[in-house]
């Protein structure tokens, strides 16, 4: 059974600061991991898909790695701002459902 | 694309009683699912449809509950004899087998307290 791991759980850091989001996964036979944003209250947003065959993808700010042999990826906001205050979520996917995390609670102080 | 939309966003129910939610998917979208998300924790896997055809039930759907997608568009997700444990919100996210990224687009859920 996959079961994904979120570190820290929650995280504060001051505006300008990056921040690092780490998600672990037990089963490596993934078909994409995604991460997701979530704001309190309301649904999720898809930040960035990461297909197994790759290592890494980039939107703006935003850089996620994946390193499926040892079950892990990483997501990286560069000079974080309040407006990134949320809760992330990394989800693997394997057949047709995704597997979640806990999520990790970020705040950014300004 | 008007994105996947859910209804009703907030549902107050008392224990026993039956609810309903509807969900529809982004147009041209052949797959949707149903997740069922508790405060603080990552949403879980309760079912998905692909076209009208059922094809994976989560251990999590109860005999309680129920979903259904007709004609292959909207959804919708019943629960019987609502308990205070099925408090949580309700995720409904579509896509589109085929496409090279299969994303899946999450709705703004529907957010169930039963008293």
């Amino acid at each position: 059974k996959q079961e994904v791991t979120q570190i820290p759980a929650a995280l504060s850091v001051p505006e300008g600061e990056n921040l690092v989001l780490n998600c672990s996964f037990t089963d490596s036979a993934i078909y994409n991991l995604q991460w997701f944003r979530q704001d309190p209250g309301k649904g999720l947003t898809s930040l960035l898909l990461i297909q197994s065959s790759q290592r890494e993808q980039t939107s703006g700010r935003l850089n996620a790695s994946l390193d499926k042999s040892s079950g892990r990826s990483t997501l990286y906001i560069a000079a974080s701002q309040p407006g990134d205050s949320a809760t992330y979520l990394c989800a693997v996917a394997a057949g047709n459902k995704l597997t979640f995390g806990g999520g990790t609670r970020v705040l950014v102080k300004p | 694309d008007t994105g996947v939309s859910q209804d009703p966003r907030h549902k107050i129910t008392k224990r026993g009683q039956n609810v309903t939610f509807r969900c529809d998917p982004i147009s041209e979208h052949n797959r949707l699912y149903w997740y069922r998300q508790t405060l603080g924790q990552g949403p879980e896997f309760l079912t998905y449809f692909q076209n009208e055809a059922q094809l994976e039930k989560s251990r999590l759907l109860s005999d309680r509950f129920s979903a259904e997608r007709p004609k292959g568009s909207f959804s919708t997700l019943e629960i019987q004899r609502t308990e205070q444990g099925d408090s949580a919100m309700y995720l409904c996210a579509s896509s589109r087998v085929g496409q090279t990224q299969e994303t899946q687009y999450f709705g703004p859920g529907t957010r169930l307290l039963v008293l």
